[in-house]
């Protein structure tokens, strides 16, 4: 497709079980990035991947989130235990180069921690 | 700490008028700026970007302005359509870094018809 592809667009799960979100970014994107905006708050950023690079990975909260880039292209961002505080939606957005231009967001995840 | 604050979390402007939202920011190595337009349910879509060699960058009804001295930015929307309602957010990120952009907590605006 000609955007950024998330899914699943809700996820609900029950407090403790693990989770996986995709994300699928615009072809030739080398860049990718997860943000999560909580109830109220800004959004928030978690993980950066470009291209063959180690990851940037300071904003991930715990130990609890992960993230992985296949290939250059599909991520998947994995939240395990899952606790209440992670309810949230889950933005990836995608954009090219390592030169900052404007990121294209996903419609995001929204997920809900039961 | 929140590094890129948006301090007045709703805006109401009467439709025609304009609409002045604000963003300030801590990180004096900011140097590029932009403003995103976010719809409920789907993700958040680029407005308009402002690097700080300019003071100023305009689009259409959307111009943003930049003062680097007060670390303050500002998007006006003249004149205010009722299809601008949504929240707006301010980012700001280092050029050449690419890695993060620091967001605001959004400002809801509301064009009244």
């Amino acid at each position: 497709g000609a955007g950024v592809s998330q899914s699943p667009s809700n996820k609900v799960t029950e407090k403790g079980k693990d989770v996986e979100l995709r994300c699928d970014p615009i072809s030739g994107h080398t860049a990718l990035y997860w943000y999560r905006q909580s109830l109220g708050q800004g959004l928030e950023f978690l993980i950066y991947f470009q291209g063959n690079s180690a990851p940037d990975k300071s904003g991930l909260p715990s130990d609890r989130f992960s993230a992985e880039r296949t290939g250059g292209s599909v991520s998947t961002l994995t939240i395990q235990r899952t606790q209440q505080e992670d309810s949230a939606v889950y933005l990836c957005a995608s954009s090219l180069g390592d030169q900052i231009t404007e990121a294209f967001f996903g419609q995001g995840t929204r997920l809900t921690v039961v | 700490d929140q590094q890129v604050k948006q301090n007045s979390p709703s805006l109401s402007v009467q439709e025609g008028r304009i609409s002045i939202l604000n963003c300030d920011y801590t990180n004096s190595m900011f140097d590029y700026f932009l403003w995103y337009k976010k719809y409920p349910a789907e993700g958040p879509t680029f407005l308009i970007s402002i690097s700080s060699i300019k003071d100023k960058n305009e689009d259409g009804r959307f111009t943003v302005f930049l003062n680097k001295s007060a670390k303050h930015l500002s998007l006006h929307i003249v004149p205010s359509q009722p299809g601008d309602s949504a929240v707006y957010f301010c980012a700001a990120s280092e050029w050449g870094r690419g890695n993060q952009f620091y967001f605001g907590t959004g400002t809801s605006l509301t064009v009244i018809p």
